[in-house]
């Protein structure tokens, strides 16, 4: 399988700490990509970041990436009750896209 | 949301009988997925669909078969249904760009009983 991994697989924070989370990856990628989902619905696409990019910034979301290690990290500061979902890692290498297991985030009122 | 409609939403039916799911854009995009998604799994790709006719096996495609015969359309069937089919069916759509994020449905919920 090409499919990423998500660690941790859970998270439970307080309202106000940061959330960081964690997506390795197998194959070489043309880029990576952040999803959320809350439950029972879609998932909403969060930030891109491209293979040749090491850092991308939007709003509260810290993302990094690093091809030599295959590996990504999502940074959810000063994070809400209205995180608490599910969050993926997407690679993007042919077309086709391979998402992670996923990371369950609950943030605590 | 980005007109991306899904149904029927949820499906009872019985093992050995066929399936038929539907995904409807208004968008025009060009590449349009289905994917399962299964506690432990993530979400896996079955096929997808990159114009009307064009399709490709993804990760998981054994059992479910596809069809494009106009842009907004992309259907999905599982000629005879097994209880290793139930799961939560999404399609997603992508526009030509390169670097073009998925945009989401709503969501199926398939149990074969």
């Amino acid at each position: 399988s090409q499919q990423g991994e998500e660690d941790p697989q859970a998270l439970s924070i307080q309202e106000g700490e940061n959330a960081t989370m964690n997506c390795s990856y197998k194959t070489s990628i043309n880029n990576l990509q952040w999803y959320r989902q809350n439950s029972g619905r879609g998932l909403v696409h969060l930030i891109l970041i491209r293979s040749n990019e090491r850092e991308k910034h939007s709003g509260r979301l810290r993302v990094t990436l690093d091809t030599s290690k295959k590996s990504s990290s999502l940074l959810i500061t000063a994070s809400r009750a209205a995180d608490t979902a599910s969050y993926f890692c997407a690679t993007d290498a042919t077309g086709q896209f391979y998402f992670g297991t996923g990371t369950s985030l609950t943030v605590i009122p | 949301d980005a007109g991306i409609t899904q149904s029927p939403r949820h499906k009872v039916t019985e093992t050995g009988t066929p399936v038929t799911l539907r995904c409807h854009q208004t968008e025009n995009h060009r590449y349009m997925y289905w994917y399962r998604q299964d506690p432990g799994h993530g979400l896996r790709l079955i096929h997808y669909s990159y114009g009307v006719k064009d399709t490709d096996k993804g990760e998981v495609s054994d059992g479910y078969s596809v069809s494009r015969s106009k842009t907004e359309d992309f259907l999905l069937t599982l000629e005879s249904a097994t209880s290793s089919q139930t799961s939560v069916y999404f399609c997603a759509i992508r526009g030509l760009a390169v670097y073009n994020e998925q945009f989401f449905g709503p969501g199926t919920r398939l149990t074969v009983l």
